[in-house]
This record gives C-alpha cells, structure tokens and sequence, in this order.
C-alpha cells in the first residue's frame, strides 16, 4: 500500500528566507505524488503535482518539489517565503487500486512565516 | 465554475442525531470521495464511489454511510452521531490523477 511521512508537524522560517517542507513516500510502483495547501479555515487548493514526467515540478506561488526515486522522497521548496505562505500543507500520494485512484494524505506540515 | 460543492458549510449535531452531507461536482468525473480531516491526521478517506451505482469503504468506514444518488452526487449519513465524528469532512471528485476538493463541512457533535 502507498503511504507518505510529512518529516515535520511545523516549520517556522522567516519572511523572505527559504522553504523546504519533507516528504518521503512508500510505493509498490511509480507513484503519482501531489502537494495541497489549506489556508486557515478554507478548503485545499493544488500547489503542484508529478505524474512520471519530469522529476522537478514547478507549482503555484513559486513554490516547486523535486521527486528522488532513490531517496523516495518528494519535497516542497520556496526559494524566498512570503507571508502568504503561512498555511498547512499536505503530501498527498496516488493509490491505484482496482482501477480507482485514491488519495493518500500526509499527516501536514503547519508554515509559520516570522516577520 | 463551481467544482465541487458541499452543503451544509457548518451543522452542529445532538448526540445520536441523524444528518446528511450533500456533494455534488459539474466536472462528469466518475470517481468521488468523502474524507475527514482532524488535528494532526492530515485527511482520512471514509468512502468514495469509482462510478455511479459503487460504492467502497475507504480507512474509517464506521459510522457512515454513503448514497452515490447519480454521476454528479454522493452523500454521507450519519445515522446516529457521535462526539467522536466531530471534524470537518471534505467531498472530492477525480478524473485521471487529479482530485478537486470542495470547501469543507464543519461538523460538531455536542
């Protein structure tokens, strides 16, 4: 069975320095693997998304995640966070089963973006 | 567009007291999903439907049931609530690889 691990429950930076936000994923093949951020009481919006092509996806927002085969890992970079980044965040892997796809999430990572 | 829409955006419930989550979606996907999402649990997936007339059960099946009523619905019941189905539960629909999430339903369950 697919599965993600979120490295980190909250990440503090401060504005205008970088983001990394962790995901290592478990899967039995080549994996679709998706980034989704939920601002404070709202619902998730897609950042970004791989689907076997090329392995550096660049998302929304500037954000963009790099997928490693070897590392099994799949993680979101910002170069310099905004304070509209301050949001949760979910890895979220693909799980085809009997022709279905479902959707696994991640436990989240909360952004804190300092001033 | 309106994507994926769920009705009501905020209940709150009396112990054992039944209600309904109301999702439809205008993208002529086939497969549609309920989850719940907790603190620190990320979301969970209850059930989701792969076409019209199927319905599956997804992690934490128990105390739900599902209706997927056409291509375009898929509700989920709550026959007799608990304080433990407290949590806001989001619809979502799928084509290929992709989900589309709708705005949530919060739920409390006093």
């Amino acid at each position: 069975a697919q599965s993600v691990t979120q490295l980190d429950s909250h990440v503090s930076v401060s504005e205008g320095t970088p983001v990394l936000l962790r995901c290592n994923y478990s899967s039995s093949y080549s994996p679709s693997l998706f980034w989704y951020v939920q601002h404070p009481n709202k619902g998730l919006q897609l950042l970004l998304k791989y689907t076997s092509a090329a392995t550096l996806v660049k998302g929304i927002n500037g954000f963009e995640a790099e997928f490693k085969k070897s590392e099994t890992s799949f993680h979101l970079t910002k170069p310099s966070a905004h304070m509209s980044d301050a949001a949760e965040y979910f890895c979220v892997v693909s799980d085809l089963t009997s022709g279905t796809y479902k959707y696994i999430f991640g436990t989240g990572t909360r952004l804190k973006v300092l001033a | 567009n309106a994507g994926v829409t769920q009705t009501p955006k905020f209940q709150v419930l009396k112990t054992g007291q039944s209600m309904t989550l109301q999702c439809a979606q205008d993208m002529n996907h086939n497969s549609m999903y309920w989850y719940r999402q907790d603190p620190g649990m990320g979301l969970r997936l209850i059930y989701y439907s792969a076409s019209e007339g199927t319905t599956d059960k997804g992690e934490v099946p128990n105390g739900y049931n599902v209706s997927r009523l056409n291509k375009r619905e898929f509700s989920l019941r709550l026959e007799s609530a608990a304080p433990s189905q407290t949590s806001v539960y989001f619809c979502a629909s799928s084509r290929d690889t992709e989900a589309f999430f709708g705005q949530g339903t919060r739920l409390t369950v006093v």
